[in-house]
């Protein structure tokens, strides 16, 4: 059963709007690490933001958030103020547990951000 | 500090060929794993490593073998490339204690078996 599930496989985006990337998950174990990771085209993985399950607030990191909603089970990134290297492949990613390195992926959402 | 290294960047293999994947990370991580990519689809967990001598399987661990003799380094071995296995290989690591969320990744490893 897929535990990640990213609805959108593109978006678009203007230049210094913002925009909110989908993602929706499940999981039977109470503790859970929720993650947000962006590939440009160059291929490379990079962390943008982690949320803990028992975190009470929101994760922010710079223009990047996360829109943690736990009874839903959704954990949607928002990127404030577009630019127009925010143009990637975004992936949502969660891990069951904490002794653990293993990631659970959703399928992507392509991001382009028009000028 | 390098992070964590891969070699090599790419790779070309005939079916039936082996080969060795490498991956290091100079943090001192007691967590590591291997994943592939393949077009269209996220990351999937190929072996996992939670500390120097312990493995484990992960979602798609067949036609592959680890080891982790050390901390720094977490292998993986191909025993017989078949085409199935042309993908983008990421290895990646994380501290056990302190900050739980970050994940490092190297840069990873493109693979083609023809």
């Amino acid at each position: 059963a897929q535990k990640i599930t990213q609805t959108q496989p593109g978006m678009f985006v203007q230049e210094k709007e913002a925009v909110t990337l989908d993602c929706t998950y499940d999981t039977s174990d109470p503790s859970y690490g929720l993650f947000w990771y962006k590939q440009p085209s160059s291929g490379e993985m990079i962390f943008l933001i982690y949320q803990g399950s028992y975190d009470q607030q929101n994760a922010t990191e710079g223009r990047y958030s996360l829109n943690f909603q736990k009874a839903r089970k959704s954990a949607n990134l928002v990127i404030s103020a577009s630019q127009l290297g925010d143009s990637a492949m975004y992936f949502c990613a969660m891990r069951e547990g904490r002794a653990t390195n293993k990631l659970i992926f959703g399928t992507g959402t392509l991001l382009a951000v028009q000028p | 500090n390098a992070g964590v290294t891969q070699t090599p960047k790419f790779q070309v293999l005939k079916t039936g060929q082996s080969m060795t994947l490498q991956c290091a990370q100079d943090m001192n991580h007691e967590y590591m794993s291997w994943y592939r990519q393949d077009p269209g689809m996220g990351l999937r967990l190929i072996h996992y490593s939670v500390g120097a001598g312990i493995t484990d399987q992960g979602e798609v661990p067949n036609g592959y073998n680890v080891s982790r003799s050390t901390t720094e380094d977490f292998p993986l071995r191909l025993l017989s490339a078949a085409p199935s296995q042309t993908s983008v290989y990421f290895c990646a690591s994380r501290r056990d204690a302190g900050r739980l969320g970050e994940q490092y990744f190297g840069p990873g490893t493109r693979l083609t078996v023809t």
